[in-house]
C-alpha cells in the first residue's frame, strides 16, 4: 500500500528564516510526485511535479527536490504570504494519487 | 477564464437527505476526480472518471454516487447511506487519466444539521 508522510505537521518561521518541508513516500512504481499549496477554505493550487530522483524545480522562493525515498520543499527567505498548508502526493503505477497529511506553514513578520 | 467550478461553496443538509454537489470544468480535460478532506487530514479519493460514461470507485466510495454524462461535468451525490458526510469536498481534473498536474476547484463545505 502506498504511503506518504509529511513532516513536520506544523512549522512556524520568522520572515526571512529559511527552512525545508519533508515528504517521505513508499509507492509501487512512482509516476510522479506533486506539491500543492492550499490556503484555508480553498482548493489546492498546483506547484510542482517531479518524476525522477535528482530532479529539482524552482518557483520564486520555493524549490522542490526528489530522491528515491523522499522529497523536500525548500523555502528560502519566506514571507508572510507564503503561509499555507503544503500538500505532497504521489502517483503510482495504477495512476492513483495518494496524499500526505500536509504541513501547515506559518510565517510571522 | 479556464478552470473548475464547484457549487455551492457551502451546503447544509438534514440527516436522511441526499444532496448533489456540482463540478464543471472548461479545460477540456478527460479525467475528473472527487476527493474528501477532513480537518487536519490529507485528501482521500471518492470516485474518479477517466472518460465520459465511465467511472471507478476510489478509497472511500461507500455512501456516494457519481455520473459522467458530459465531459465537462462530474456531479457527486452524497446519499443518506454516508455515515459521516460533514466534510470539505474537492473536485479536480487532469488532462489525462494519469493524474498529471491535477487542477482543483475551490471546494464545497457540506455540513449535516
Amino acid at each position: 500500500e502506498d504511503q506518504v508522510t509529511q513532516s513536520p505537521e506544523a512549522l512556524r518561521l520568522q520572515e526571512g528564516e529559511s527552512s525545508s518541508l519533508n515528504c517521505s513516500y513508499t509507492v509501487s512504481g512512482l509516476r510522479g510526485l506533486f506539491w500543492y499549496r492550499q490556503d484555508p477554505g480553498k482548493g489546492p493550487e498546483f506547484l510542482f511535479t517531479l518524476y525522477s530522483a535528482g530532479e529539482e524545480k524552482e518557483k520564486e522562493r520555493l524549490k522542490a527536490t526528489l530522491t528515491k525515498k523522499e522529497s523536500f520543499l525548500h523555502i528560502t527567505a519566506p514571507k508572510p504570504e507564503d503561509s499555507a498548508t503544503y500538500l505532497c502526493a504521489v502517483n503510482n503505477a495504477g495512476n492513483m494519487l495518494t496524499f500526505g497529511g500536509g504541513t501547515r506553514l506559518m510565517v510571522k513578520p | 477564464d479556464g478552470g473548475i467550478t464547484q457549487s455551492p461553496k457551502y451546503l447544509f443538509r438534514k440527516e436522511g437527505q441526499n444532496v448533489t454537489l456540482s463540478c464543471e470544468q472548461n479545460l477540456n480535460h478527460d479525467a475528473m476526480y472527487w476527493y474528501r478532506q477532513d480537518p487536519g487530514q490529507g485528501l482521500r479519493l471518492i470516485y474518479y472518471s477517466q472518460i465520459v460514461n465511465d467511472f471507478q470507485k476510489g478509497d472511500i466510495a461507500e455512501g456516494y454516487s457519481v455520473s459522467r454524462e458530459k465531459k465537462e461535468s462530474f456531479p457527486l451525490t452524497v446519499t443518506s447511506a454516508q455515515k459521516n458526510p460533514t466534510a470539505f469536498y474537492l473536485c479536480a481534473s487532469s488532462l489525462t487519466g494519469a493524474h498529471t498536474e491535477a487542477f482543483f476547484g475551490q471546494g464545497t463545505r457540506l455540513t449535516v444539521v
